[in-house]
């Protein structure tokens, strides 16, 4: 059974950068021609979806966010990767990985971390 | 591109049939059969309960169905049951420039 799961700082300074890591366990992240998502929810608000790295390594990016967003991949970590810039106190929420799967739907999920923006 | 409207909140008694709208823009779910739902219990992810917009993946019940009317996607919960109250989630592709926009969420009470 595939699963996702996140980790990374869960404190950040205004302005630095978030770095987050997914590990994929129960399956191999280069194989199904799967795409990999990040997405995030402010405490007591709805999703947002952020970004995804295809199975080719191109990425696609929410437009609100493009300028400040990164996801990679390490096929030989069977992991990947965000990193969000110049952060803002607006940037704090739980962030998930996801696989982008049937009908460019997310499944499944990682159980989330929270990341929290302040000096 | 603005958020998917949902109401915030749908409540109803067990047994009882429940229906949660998700409404979008020709550019969107009207463009696209490609809408999925998700459900959030408080502290927990979201998990997949709908995909192209009615079908169930592998182990989802089948009290739970989807359908789509022009630019307004509708989630169906028939037998309420206690279990089923958390919040719940839209979310449309809406093509290659804005990708994906997610809906505002439900929260679904039993009463």
């Amino acid at each position: 059974q595939l699963q996702l799961q996140e980790s990374g700082s869960g404190l950040v300074k205004p302005s630095q950068t978030l770095s987050l890591t997914c590990a994929v366990s129960g399956g191999s992240i280069s194989s199904g021609g799967y795409s990999w998502s990040w997405i995030r929810q402010p405490p007591g608000k709805g999703l947002e979806w952020i970004g995804y790295i295809y199975h080719s390594g191109s990425t696609y990016y929410n437009p609100s966010l493009k300028s400040r967003v990164t996801i990679s991949v390490d096929r030989s970590k069977n992991q990947f990767s965000l990193k969000l810039s110049s952060v803002t106190a607006a940037d704090t929420a739980v962030y998930y990985c996801a696989r982008v799967t049937s009908g460019e739907s997310f499944d499944p999920w990682g159980q989330g971390t929270l990341v929290t923006v302040s000096s | 591109q603005s958020a998917l409207t949902q109401p915030a909140s749908v409540s109803g008694s067990p047994g009882q049939s429940i229906t949660i709208s998700c409404t979008g823009t020709s550019s969107d779910v009207g463009s696209y059969n490609l809408v999925s739902w998700y459900q959030q219990h408080p502290g927990k992810a979201p998990k997949l309960m709908i995909y192209e917009g009615s079908k169930r993946p592998s182990g989802v019940s089948n009290r739970f169905s989807g359908s789509k009317s022009g630019n307004t996607a509708s989630l169906t919960i028939s037998g309420l049951q206690a279990e089923d109250e958390a919040d719940y989630y839209c979310c449309s592709y809406a093509g290659s420039s804005t990708f994906y926009v997610f809906g505002t969420g439900t929260k679904v009470t039993v009463l």
